[in-house]
C-alpha cells in the first residue's frame, strides 16, 4: 500500500518560515494527486489550509503557501505564528476515488 | 451553514458491526455536486480515509477496509451511514464525517465535530 511521507516535527521561531513536504514512498507527486492540506488542532475538526495543489481555501491568511517542489508536494508557513502550532496533514487524491492522508508533521512555534 | 453532526454509540465491542451516521444540515446530500467522506484518527495516530459516496449510491473506500466497510446514503433523512464489521481495538478512532465540495478537489470543507468509538469487551 502506498505511503504518503510527511516530516514527524517541526520547529519554528515566531516571525520565522518553516516548509513542510508531503512524499510518496515509491514516485513523485504531482498535480495530479491534487494535494491539499490541512491543519488539526487536538479536539477540533480539521480545517482546509491548501487544496488542488495551491489554492488556498476561503478566511486562509496568505502565509500560508503550497506548491510542488522537486518530487513532493509543499507547504510553506511564511511569517509563523503562535496560533500556528498544530498538526499539519497533506491528502493526495490517488485515483478511482480515494485518497490518502499523509502521516502528519507538528509544528511547534518556540 | 453547512454543519455535520455524526452519532452512534461510543461503546463496540470487539468482532461486531461499528454503526455511525452523520446528519447534514444547510446542505442537501442529493443536491448532486459534493461527496460525503468518513475519516478516522485513532489515538496518537494520524487521519485516515476511510471512504466517500456519491448521492447516486457510488462509493470509494480505503483499500486496507474495503472489505469491512459499507457507506451508504438516506435522502429522505439528508444522513449519510457507516458500517465497519469485525472490528477489533485496532478501530477505536474518533470518526469524523465531512463533506467533499466537489469532485476531485481533495477539499473537504466541512466537518463535523467527530465522535469517539471505543471497541473494548
Amino acid at each position: 500500500q502506498t505511503v504518503v511521507t510527511q516530516e514527524p516535527s517541526f520547529s519554528v521561531s515566531p516571525g520565522g518560515t518553516v516548509t513542510l513536504t508531503c512524499g510518496l514512498s515509491s514516485g513523485s507527486v504531482s498535480p495530479s494527486y491534487y494535494p491539499s492540506w490541512y491543519q488539526h488542532t487536538p479536539g477540533q475538526a480539521p480545517r482546509t489550509l491548501i487544496y488542488t495543489t495551491n489554492t488556498r481555501s476561503s478566511g486562509v491568511p496568505d502565509r500560508f503557501s503550497a506548491s510542488i517542489l522537486g518530487n513532493k508536494a509543499a507547504l510553506t508557513i511564511t511569517g509563523a505564528q503562535a496560533d500556528d502550532e498544530s498538526d499539519y496533514y497533506c491528502v493526495l487524491y490517488m485515483g478511482g476515488g480515494i485518497y490518502v492522508f499523509g502521516t502528519g508533521t507538528k509544528v511547534t512555534v518556540l | 451553514q453547512v454543519q455535520l453532526q455524526e452519532s452512534g454509540p461510543g461503546l463496540v465491542k470487539p468482532s461486531q458491526t461499528l454503526s455511525l451516521t452523520c446528519t447534514v444540515s444547510g446542505d442537501s446530500i442529493s443536491s448532486g455536486s459534493s461527496y460525503w467522506n468518513w475519516i478516522r484518527q485513532p489515538a496518537g495516530k494520524g487521519l485516515e480515509w476511510i471512504g466517500r459516496i456519491y448521492t447516486g449510491g457510488s462509493t470509494s473506500y480505503n483499500p486496507s477496509l474495503k472489505s469491512r466497510v459499507t457507506i451508504s446514503v438516506d435522502t429522505s433523512k439528508n444522513q449519510f451511514s457507516l458500517k465497519l464489521s469485525s472490528v477489533t481495538a485496532a478501530d477505536t478512532a474518533m470518526y469524523y464525517c465531512a463533506r467533499e465540495v466537489a469532485a476531485i478537489t481533495g477539499d473537504f470543507d466541512y466537518w463535523g465535530q467527530g465522535t469517539l468509538v471505543t471497541v473494548s469487551s
